[in-house]
């Protein structure tokens, strides 16, 4: 089976640039996170998604970020326009629908903002 | 109202002695609980899972919880650490309410092994 894609791995970008981010989950995994995770810190949880609706994005700076889930398969995170404190990995993870399930995580993608 | 609390932000242990990582929990409805494992610049793995079966669940690379409900504790212990043990790791609870699973993470406890 197939693990959590991300892509890039990688981004180095300039504040006040924008960035996108892109994940695949695992086929027929209904839930998709997106985590923030500031070095040294735990992971933050900015959205999730059940199937293509947001069930909490209360974390998510919306004045700054978007995320988006076409047919409830592969996830878009963005970051318009970005600041120095973006700088993070981010991380993706997938879990089936069912109760209990653990989630999947991806390699992330590490942003730094200049 | 859901919660994870991480005691120790730094755990040092020599290699052959045993690992104790402390985790208690908050949880209105019934939880899953999750340790997962953070290598320096790797990802994110799953270590154990307790989802109200056994209360002593065993893990991958030796590790092991035991779940004790009147404590509201998950922590996670090796008999004997080995050098490849020191990462970071994450206890995380996980419960289903308002249709969704909600996880909330803690914020993490880094594991030294000193040779």
């Amino acid at each position: 089976e197939a693990g959590v894609a991300q892509s890039p791995r990688y981004k180095i970008i300039e504040k006040r640039q924008s960035v996108a981010f892109w994940c695949n989950p695992i086929s027929g995994h209904a839930t998709l996170y997106w985590y923030q995770q500031i070095l040294g810190q735990g992971p933050k949880l900015l959205i999730q998604f059940q199937n293509n609706g947001v069930v909490d994005d209360s974390q998510l700076p919306k004045d700054r970020f978007s995320a988006e889930r076409l047919k409830g398969v592969d996830s878009t995170l963005k970051i318009q326009p970005a600041k120095l404190e973006d700088s993070a990995v981010y991380l993706c993870a997938s879990s089936s629908d069912r109760e209990g399930r653990e989630q999947y995580f991806g390699p992330g993608t590490r942003l730094t903002v200049t | 109202a859901q919660s994870v609390t991480q005691l120790d932000s730094h755990v040092s242990v020599s290699e052959g002695t045993p690992v104790l990582l402390r985790c208690n929990y908050s949880s209105s409805y019934s939880p899953s609980l999750f340790w997962y494992v953070q290598h320096p610049n790797k990802g994110l793995q799953l270590l154990l899972k307790y989802t109200s079966a056994a209360t002593l669940v065993k893990g991958i690379n030796g590790f092991e919880a035991e779940f004790k409900k009147s404590e509201t504790s998950f922590h996670l212990t090796k008999p004997s650490a080995h050098m490849s043990d020191a990462a970071e790791y994450f206890c995380v609870v996980s419960a289903y309410s308002g249709g969704y699973q909600k996880v909330t993470f803690g914020i993490g406890t880094k594991l030294q092994v000193i040779p």
